[in-house]
């Protein structure tokens, strides 16, 4: 089956630094690449996500980067504030015509970012 | 908010008791799934549906059993074989087994 790598475990940043969480997966099928924010005593939450058709998307402060040939996808925050702090979840799946197969989460990255 | 919701949102349980957490979406998803979070530990798949009377074990189904009666609904019994039941669990759905998933607001479980 899938297995998904994520690195660092805690990250701690100054505000208005750059964060940077990367994952590995290990089945080169897998297609979909979501990234989900749980801040502390609530439900994750998707911010970006990714399919294996294009290399990278941004949104606003956001953004995500994928190498199908490493098969390691990373997220990118610039410019982080207070808010950003939360727990993030990288995840990888396979949709599509053959069958699909149900998200594999990474462990979770503890972003903190200090005023 | 989000279209799934989770009830009770705290339950204490005393140790050989079963128990049973609710999980109810309205988004017409197919899927479905339940998951455990620890701390340090990620989001542990224990069970996923993909559709009405049908559903498969995830990676820690001991001591777990679901149902999915109505798309609607799916909940999760942690019974006494659950030998460290004291986490937070997750409920979630999704369109199809690949995308997005929405996650309701979680069930914090502690055995007394």
């Amino acid at each position: 089956g899938e297995n998904v790598e994520q690195h660092p475990s805690t990250l701690s940043v100054q505000e208005g630094d750059s964060a940077v969480i990367k994952c590995t997966y290990s089945d080169s099928a897998s297609n979909y690449f979501p990234w989900y924010k749980q801040e502390l005593g609530k439900r994750p939450q998707l911010i970006i996500d990714i399919r294996s058709n294009v290399g990278e998307k941004k949104d606003q402060r956001i953004a995500v980067t994928l190498n199908k040939t490493a098969k390691h996808f990373s997220l990118h925050i610039t410019e982080t504030q207070p808010e950003d702090s939360a727990v993030y979840f990288c995840a990888a799946s396979k949709g599509g015509a053959g069958g699909s197969y149900i998200p594999t989460f990474g462990r979770g990255t503890s972003l903190i970012v200090h005023p | 908010d989000g279209g799934i919701t989770q009830s009770p949102k705290y339950l204490f349980r005393k140790e050989g008791q079963n128990v049973t957490l609710s999980c109810e979406q309205n988004l017409n998803h197919d899927a479905m799934y339940w998951y455990r979070q620890d701390p340090g530990q990620g989001l542990r798949l224990i069970y996923y549906s993909q559709i009405v009377n049908d559903f498969q074990k995830g990676d820690i189904a001991e001591g777990y059993s679901v149902s999915r009666e109505k798309k609607e609904s799916f909940p999760l019994t942690v019974t006494s074989a659950q030998k460290n039941p004291t986490a937070f669990y997750l409920c979630a759905s999704s369109n199809r087994l690949a995308d997005e998933q929405f996650f309701g607001p979680g069930t914090r479980l502690t055995v007394l």
